[in-house]
């Protein structure tokens, strides 16, 4: 069964710019969780969808915004980017929320 | 507000053992996991704990103690491939489905 699949693994952007990151879960889970992990903050919870609702969100602001589609896809998108948004940004999905979360490889984000 | 708090940094030998202590403090509680996670690569599963006790899986073990809100993660028989950042996270319950991690112990194994 493949994994977890990311696109784009690695990205430049610019202040200012928006950016949107696709994540692709193991076939048949359908709940989706991102993160963003940075050296100084660790593992931090961004959001969490399942059955295309988003059901927790974490303590970002609402820049950062993440959908889910009827085939368990699902995005993120980051509007008016910052520098201190440069992270890696992983998704990860699970049969469903309460279930182990299993990683994509991250789409490594570099704003300049 | 949820609290998650493990060593730093470690460092250990080849062919030894080593345990990683996780204490954690959240509102409600809902199953605590262990991820490994090497330098530039995503975190991958090792072990899940839901009840009192020991998890064994080959080499690594877990432990849980829900009443002191404590979780280790023993290493046997150290490998150098078992250099790694080790994370602790811990699934809160009511409802909320939002997987909170520690800032992870960095193993470091020397020959």
């Amino acid at each position: 069964k493949a994994g977890v699949t990311q696109t784009p693994r690695y990205l430049i952007k610019t202040r200012g710019q928006q950016v949107t990151l696709s994540c692709s879960p193991i076939s048949g889970h359908r709940s989706v969780s991102w993160y963003q992990q940075t050296p100084g903050q660790g593992l931090q919870f961004l959001f969490e969808y399942f059955s295309e609702t988003q059901r927790n969100k974490g303590n970002f602001p609402g820049r950062f915004s993440g959908r889910q589609f009827s085939n368990s896809r699902s995005e993120m998108n980051v509007s008016t980017l910052e520098l201190g948004d440069s992270a890696l940004y992983l998704c990860a999905s699970s049969t469903t929320p309460q279930e182990t979360q299993y990683f994509g490889p991250g789409t490594r984000l570099l704003v300049l | 507000g949820q609290n998650i708090d493990q060593p730093t940094e470690m460092t250990a030998t080849e062919g030894a053992i080593v345990q990683i202590n996780c204490t954690y403090q959240t509102s409600g509680f809902n199953g605590l996991f262990w991820y490994q996670q090497h330098a530039g690569e995503a975190p991958t599963f090792l072990s899940y704990n839901v009840l009192d006790g020991l998890e064994e899986k080959g080499r690594f073990s877990s432990f849980l103690s829900r009443s002191k809100g404590y979780s280790y993660l023993l290493l046997k028989e150290l490998q150098m491939k078992d250099s790694a950042s080790y994370l602790c996270a811990v699934l809160p319950g009511a409802g909320s489905y939002q997987l909170t991690f520690g800032k992870g112990t960095k193993l470091s194994v020397i020959p």
